[in-house]
């Protein structure tokens, strides 16, 4: 089975700019999670998205949205890029909820604002 | 507000040795606890999930012990190896209101085995 897979690994943008990741979770898993990782606050959760709907949200600006697709498919965006936004976005699956089943994640992807 | 602490954030250690990791909570209604491996520059392996009901779980080499009520976990690594060294992240999932629930991360204990 395959794992979770995010697009693209790398991106280099400047401040003022947007930017999209994607996430493709594992086949029948139907919740998506997002988080944002830096070396000084470590790992925080974004948001979760179960059958298309947003179910939980974590603690950051209006500028970080995200949105889930029919076949579980996820995507972020982050508007108005920031240098603080510089950080690896790690997406997790799982099968129905990351309260009860083990979430897995993805190989993440690198975000650097210039 | 959930807060999770990890001591010591980083551990070097003789190959073959065990070693243990720990993981601290604020607030013991949890709903599980889970601990996750993450090799740099890649993303998160779990390891171990323990419901709150649960006081140990094992896997291979690996136990993890859960004491709901004093907010305290730790991760015990039987004769450790070269391998084993990566970043170790334990992260509890509680209520955030609204009916959901929430994983916050601790920071993490970086480990190196020594050859």
């Amino acid at each position: 089975k395959a794992g979770v897979t995010q697009t693209p690994r790398y991106l280099i943008k400047t401040r003022g700019q947007q930017v999209t990741l994607s996430c493709s979770p594992i086949s029948g898993h139907r919740s998506v999670s997002w988080y944002q990782q830096t070396p000084g606050q470590g790992l925080q959760f974004l948001f979760e998205y179960f059958s298309e709907t947003q179910r939980n949200k974590g603690n950051f600006p209006g500028r970080f949205s995200g949105r889930q697709f029919s076949n579980s498919r996820s995507e972020m965006n982050v508007s108005t890029l920031e240098l603080g936004d510089s950080a690896l976005y790690l997406c997790a699956s799982s099968l129905l909820t990351p309260s009860t089943d083990t979430q897995y994640f993805g190989p993440g992807t690198r975000l650097t604002v210039l | 507000k959930q807060e999770v602490t990890q001591i010591p954030a980083a551990l070097s250690v003789p190959e073959g040795e065990n070693l243990v990791l720990n993981c601290s909570f604020t607030d013991s209604a949890i709903y599980n606890l889970q601990w996750f491996r993450q090799d740099p520059g890649k993303g998160l392996t779990s390891l171990l999930l323990i419901q709150s009901s649960q006081r140990e779980q094992t896997s291979g080499r690996l136990n993890a012990s859960l004491d709901k009520s004093s907010g305290r976990s730790t991760l015990y690594i039987a004769a450790s190896q070269p391998g084993d060294s990566a970043t170790y992240l334990c992260a509890v999932s509680s209520y955030s209101g609204a009916g959901s629930y929430q994983l916050t991360f601790g920071k993490g204990t970086k480990l190196s085995v020594i050859p």
